[in-house]
């Protein structure tokens, strides 16, 4: 099983800021990364996927990068919208897994 | 609009069963992979079970032997089995479509909005 570590596992930033959070996987995952946001109360939403492209409607302050074990969510300038829980999820092989999340707060 | 919507959720004693399901909306159910995550209160995403456009299915080891995925594409319809359920298994449960054909193991990109599945005596 391929386990996946965030961190940090929280993050407190202010509005207007940048946010950079990482996931890093126990073997290569290729580029076969998914980052979703989730707000309390709501299901996951798909932000990024295979570690750089966008999803559907997502804005452009949202970005991702990496390859093999290595990988950032990059939110280039904070929206009060913006403050989460971000989980990374690969899909390479079977079992399908999801680091433990990143919650980001408002400092 | 596409759209997923859970059923079936609610409260259950340990070695109870439960089924749950998904209907889907919006979309050409048959042509994607289908997916169970679960999440404990207050706790991170776990994936529980898949099952592919041919009909081959997959599970977390925590749920193998106890549940079974299904789907009808009839009826566009997802469904989950759960069996001999324990305590562990109290969680909020999502199906979530995969967003490429034909990977099974996602990313997913449409989520239902969830159902609560608990286990207690």
């Amino acid at each position: 099983e391929i386990v996946l570590t965030q961190s940090p596992a929280t993050l407190s930033l202010s509005p207007g800021e940048r946010a950079t959070l990482s996931c890093r996987a126990s073997q290569s995952v290729s580029s076969y990364l998914a980052w979703y946001q989730q707000k309390p109360g709501q299901a996951p939403r798909l932000l990024i996927y295979d570690a750089s492209n966008r999803a559907t409607g997502i804005p452009a302050r949202f970005s991702g990068s990496g390859s093999g074990t290595d990988f950032t969510l990059t939110i280039s300038s904070l929206e009060p919208e913006d403050f989460a829980v971000y989980y990374c999820q690969q899909r390479i092989n079977w079992p399908i897994t999801f680091g433990q999340g990143t919650r980001l707060e408002i400092k | 609009e596409v759209q997923l919507l859970e059923s079936g959720g609610g409260l259950v004693q340990p070695g109870g069963s439960l089924r749950l399901s998904c209907a889907a909306s919006g979309f050409t159910f048959s042509s994607y992979a289908m997916t169970w995550v679960r999440q404990a209160p207050g706790k991170g995403l776990e994936w529980v079970s898949t099952i592919i456009s041919g009909g081959s299915t997959y599970y977390a080891d925590s749920v193998k032997g106890r549940f079974i995925i299904s789907r009808d594409n009839s009826k566009n319809t997802l469904y989950l089995q759960m069996n001999s359920l324990r305590a562990e298994d109290t969680a909020v449960y999502y199906c979530a479509k995969s967003a490429l054909v034909p990977a099974g193991t996602g990313p997913f990109d449409i989520w239902g909005q969830g159902t609560m599945v608990a286990v207690s005596s």
